[in-house]
């Protein structure tokens, strides 16, 4: 089946520090593969994605590329904000069509604080 | 667009009692998850809704859990008689479901604690 795993939190960090979150996946087919992030008290906002083999997703500084050799789809950020304080989920999904219908499965989430 | 609407935001309840949570999903989308959060087990997957027929219920966890969908623009899940376990976040998220569309737009949750 279907999983994802994603390194140990929590991950504590200095304003304007680079983060690294690990993400690794074990997948039928060819998946494609999300960053979602939770706020405090919210819920889940879809941050970036890729939907095949050496795409780079980008969203507002975080990048995170879908290397099927490794299947891993790490997510970075070169510079940190105390505002990208959260928790961070990946996520992967097969092919919308037939029986999976897009399911998505979440890795186990990292929690992310950004100190000042 | 208001995006995928939950009500209520915070529910406190005692054991035995029934609980009913709602969701409106986005105009126009076509298919519905429900999950549930909590520490231990993180986030899984209820249920799942498409043109308002459940497609997949393998995540709900027993008969005491429920969900109905009436129509396009409304679903429900309820839990009868509520225990202390099922404490935990429950999201609701929707989707259209067309060619690769694959992003689900969730919902803030509501916080259920059952005493």
């Amino acid at each position: 089946g279907n999983s994802v795993t994603q390194m140990e939190g929590p991950v504590t960090l200095s304003e304007e520090a680079f983060l690294t979150i690990n993400c690794t996946y074990t997948a039928t087919g060819y998946p494609s593969l999300f960053w979602y992030v939770q706020y405090p008290g919210e819920g889940l906002q879809l941050l970036l994605k890729a939907t095949k083999a050496d795409d780079k997703g980008s969203n507002k500084g975080f990048e995170a590329t879908y290397r099927k050799e490794t299947t891993s789809f790490h997510l970075e950020k070169g510079s940190v904000q105390v505002s990208d304080s959260a928790v961070y989920f990946c996520a992967l999904s097969t092919n919308a069509g037939g029986t999976s219908y897009g399911k998505l499965t979440f890795g186990q989430g990292t929690i992310l604080t950004v100190h000042p | 667009d208001a995006g995928v609407i939950q009500s209520p935001r915070h529910e406190v309840t005692e054991m035995g009692q029934e609980v009913t949570l709602r969701c409106k999903p986005i105009s126009g989308h076509n298919s519905l998850f429900w999950y549930r959060q909590t520490m231990m087990r993180g986030l899984e997957l209820l249920i799942y809704f498409n043109n308002n027929v459940p497609i997949d219920d393998s995540g709900m966890p027993e008969d005491r859990f429920s969900a109905k969908m009436p129509n396009a623009s409304f679903s429900t899940l309820k839990i009868q008689p509520s225990e202390p376990r099922d404490s935990a976040v429950y999201f609701c998220a929707s989707r259209w479901t067309s060619g690769n569309s694959e992003t689900q737009y969730f919902g803030p949750g509501t916080r259920l604690l059952v005493l």
